[in-house]
Order: structure tokens, then sequence, then C-alpha cells
């Protein structure tokens, strides 16, 4: 089953423009991840956020997470149409859920040049 | 370095037959998860292997089951397909501490017919 929401469904920007994903999650976390899927490949690991933490970058990515509220957003800067992806959440238990990840829905990004 | 390496990228199969996919990951990672993605129900943890030990497994019925060999790699079989496993399979590794996240691999492509 998954772990929440994310939102928006879809997104669709213009380069250079700002893209903002929301996640939400229903139980207790020891980190939550964001991957970017191309058309059905792999998913690629793009950041990471440990349940302590609140905010993080990483070149144009900027990830906050608020353990009270359950919820995490991604936000891209400076969109660019390789950016086009689809966006999925995934929180990590820690604990004895070893190697398992729960992902959200995702969010499918399309940025047009 | 090498990436998560998954075999065959695609696969084509009768229902009520059996299937074996094959996943090597990064050399030095020791846990290898394995995913199921579908349209419908997104991505679902099937389960995970570290030192040739099943650790962790999602709620899938018994006709899914994998194994582990002593150099990392490991296989996961599918017994007596249905059409709903159609899907794609995708398979992750990691060095063991879950706080870098994943890599994976690009994934085979399952259809029954």
């Amino acid at each position: 089953s998954q772990q929440g929401e994310e939102d928006p469904q879809a997104l669709s920007i213009q380069e250079g423009e700002n893209a903002t994903m929301n996640c939400s999650y229903k139980t207790s976390i020891n980190n939550l991840q964001w991957y970017r899927q191309n058309s059905g490949r792999g998913l690629v690991h793009l950041i990471l956020i440990r349940s302590n933490e609140r905010e993080k970058h990483s070149g144009r990515l900027r990830v906050t997470l608020d353990t009270s509220k359950k919820s995490s957003s991604l936000l891209i800067t400076a969109s660019r149409a390789a950016d086009t992806a689809s966006y999925f959440c995934a929180t990590d238990a820690g604990g004895t859920s070893y190697g398992k990840l729960t992902f959200g829905q995702g969010t499918i990004l399309t940025v047009h040049p | 370095k090498a990436g998560v390496t998954q075999t065959p990228r695609y696969l084509i199969k009768t229902r009520g037959q059996q299937v074996t996919l094959s996943c090597s990951p990064i050399s030095g990672h020791r846990s290898v998860s394995w995913y199921q993605q579908t349209p419908g129900q997104g991505l679902q943890f099937l389960f995970e292997y570290f030192s040739e030990t099943q650790r962790n497994k999602g709620n899938f019925p018994g006709r899914f089951s994998g194994r582990q060999f002593s150099n990392s790699r490991s296989e996961m079989n599918v017994s007596t397909l249905e059409l709903g496993d159609s899907a794609l399979y995708l398979c992750a590794s990691s060095g063991g501490q879950a706080s870098y996240g994943y890599t994976f691999g690009s994934g085979t492509r399952l259809t029954v017919v």
C-alpha cells in the first residue's frame, strides 16, 4: 500500500520556472527520499533528508521536511526540459524495515522548452 | 563503478508459466531489494536480501520468491504467472546503510499474455 499522497499529480511548467511537489505520509519515518523516473525506466536517487533535519539542498534541489505535519516538499529551481520526469517521494521507517521504501503515487513533471 | 544491472530488460510470458529475473548490485553492496511497479498499485516492496538472508518481505503471495547468492547477486522468481503480474520489476542495492539511499536498476518489463 502507498504511504501517502503526492500533490500535484501532474505539473506543467516552462523552462526556467520553479517546480514544487508535495508529499504527505502516514507513519513515523527514519528518513524521506526523493527519486526521479524517466519514462518507465529505473529510479534515480535525488536527495535524502533525515527525520531530524528540516531542510536540505543539493544543486537546484531543495527539500523540506515537517515531521509534525508528516509532509515534505521538493523544489526544483530554474527547471530545464531535461527535468521532465516522474518524481516520487519514499519513506524509510528504519528499524527492522530493511530495504523497504514506501512510495507515494508520484508527480509527473513536464517542462516545456 | 558499474551500476545495478537487471536482466533481461523485457520478457513476455504466458499465463501459468514461471519466470526468473536477475539483479546484480553495485560491487560491495550486500543489500538487494525488489519492487513491483504497476499503473494501478504504484511501487510496492517485494522483499529484501542481505548476505543471502531474506530480512524483510512485502505483502505478496507465495508465488513471488527470491534468493541471493554469495556474490550478492539476487534473483526473483514468479511461479504460475497471472495477467496481473505484468509490471516493471525493479531491484535496488545499498551498502547496508539505508541512510544513503538506494541505487536502482533499469528494471525488467514483464508482460504476461
